[in-house]
């Protein structure tokens, strides 16, 4: 099976960089990715990794340690439409589903 | 070109009566998964098919709960007999390739089932 932690919650300022936590033990694994969440609303995805190493997007960046199993959410900038659920989800070949982790709470303060 | 579509939105039941969620994937996309979210909680798996075909329903209990995608038409999620703790948000994604592969589902806005 798979098991992912993260951390339930995490405050940080507007304008200040914040990191996320991941780490994972699965078998069979391809990749991890990370998904926004804001209430009521429905999962969106932001990135991807396969690969070890930094993978940026705009104020976004997601890094992987395949060796390590772990993996991290980075959050440049802080803005308050940021304040959202965040969700690691790794990959596994066999059935080629995501098993999401139970996600952290980021929010956003002035 | 639409995103994935899910309806109805909101859906009240009462105890032993069922609930069936639709879902229509987004355009040329073959794969569909459905997850089952509580309140403050992460997205839990039930199940991923393809046209015509179930290939993981490990995440789905095996009473009252069935899902189908059809050639033509969307996938349904059904639940039958509902109980109280059937209430929850439930999402369906879509992706071209398998989601596990490349990472990337679609997900649509969820419908959200209440069971009096």
């Amino acid at each position: 099976g798979q098991s992912l932690e993260q951390p339930s919650e995490v405050t940080a300022v507007e304008g200040a960089i914040v990191q996320i936590n991941c780490t994972y033990q699965t078998s069979g694994f391809y990749g991890l990715s990370w998904y926004q969440q804001h209430d009521g609303g429905a999962p969106t995805f932001l990135s991807y990794n396969a690969l070890d190493g930094l993978e940026e997007t705009g104020r976004f960046s997601s890094f992987l340690s395949r060796s390590d199993s772990y993996g991290y959410l980075l959050l440049q900038e802080l803005q308050m439409k940021d304040s959202a659920s965040y969700f690691c989800a790794v990959g596994t070949g066999t059935a080629s589903k995501l098993t999401f982790g139970t996600g952290t709470r980021l929010q956003v303060t002035l | 070109n639409a995103g994935v579509m899910q309806n109805p939105r909101h859906l009240v039941r009462r105890r032993g009566q069922e609930a069936r969620l639709r879902c229509s994937p987004m355009k040329g996309h073959s794969h569909v998964y459905w997850y089952r979210q509580l309140p403050e909680e992460g997205l839990k798996f039930m199940v991923y098919l393809q046209k015509e075909n179930i290939i993981d329903e490990s995440g789905m209990p095996k009473e009252r709960f069935s899902a189908e995608f059809p050639k033509e038409g969307p996938s349904i999620l059904r639940i039958q007999q509902v109980v109280r703790g059937d209430s929850a948000a439930y999402f369906c994604a879509s992706s071209q390739e398998a989601g596990g592969e490349t990472g990337e589902l679609f997900f649509g806005e969820g419908s959200r089932l209440t069971v009096l």
